[in-house]
């Protein structure tokens, strides 16, 4: 069955720096990789999206790389705040119906 | 102005009692869902309705119903309430590009 692995461990790191969280799947051929960031106590907020023949994509501080060769996906927060801090899920999906499988999400703590 | 709204924000209740979420939506969307997230985080599609007709249906208990009067709104009842049914449940909504927009979710804890 189709598997979605994400950091099962924290990231901690310090402001201003990179940020990097990996999403790896297995037994799956998606169109499209979605990230989401989940605060407590909130649900889910899009953040971006990738399609399958798109190596990159970037939106202001965020960059998402997406190697369906490997099966992964990279996504990258530069120059990081503590409001950055949060759970970050990856989401796949394949089309009609926009069934999205989600991954269980990486805590990211970033500290001053 | 809210997008995605879901009624109760908390929910407790005894075991093998029947409840009721609710969930609206002013995007202007075409599909909803309903999402269970539980004590570990995984978020598990449950429902998934295309302007009222049920399009996902994943492997979830008959107790569970969920009912769309118009495509701005979907609501999901709960028969028998099981201890396993506590989790928070979401709901969303989408358009184009996939991009799928939740509510704040409803923590059910049932005793």
């Amino acid at each position: 069955s189709q598997k979605i692995e994400q950091n099962s461990e924290a990231l901690n790191i310090q402001e201003g720096k990179t940020a990097t969280l990996t999403c790896n799947y297995t037994n799956y051929s998606p169109a499209y990789l979605q990230w989401y960031r989940q605060d407590p106590g909130r649900g889910p907020v899009f953040l971006l999206l990738i399609r399958e023949n798109e190596k990159e994509k970037r939106k202001e501080r965020l960059k998402v790389t997406f190697d369906t060769t490997l099966k992964q996906s990279l996504f990258h927060i530069t120059a990081s705040q503590p409001a950055d801090s949060a759970t970050y899920l990856c989401a796949l999906g394949r089309g009609y119906g926009n069934k999205l499988v989600f991954g269980a999400g990486t805590i990211l703590r970033v500290k001053s | 102005d809210t997008a995605v709204s879901q009624t109760p924000k908390y929910l407790v209740t005894q075991m093998g009692n029947d409840k009721s979420i609710k969930c609206e939506q002013n995007l202007g969307h075409d599909t909803m869902y309903w999402y269970k997230q539980d004590s570990k985080k995984f978020l598990k599609i449950m429902f998934s309705y295309n302007n009222k007709e049920l399009i996902i249906n994943e492997t979830v208990p008959n107790r569970f119903s969920p009912k769309s009067p118009d495509k701005a709104h979907l609501n999901l009842h709960i028969n028998s309430l099981e201890l396993g049914d506590s989790a928070v449940y979401f709901c969303a909504s989408s358009q184009a590009l996939h991009t799928q927009y939740f509510g704040p979710g409803t923590r059910l804890t049932v005793l």
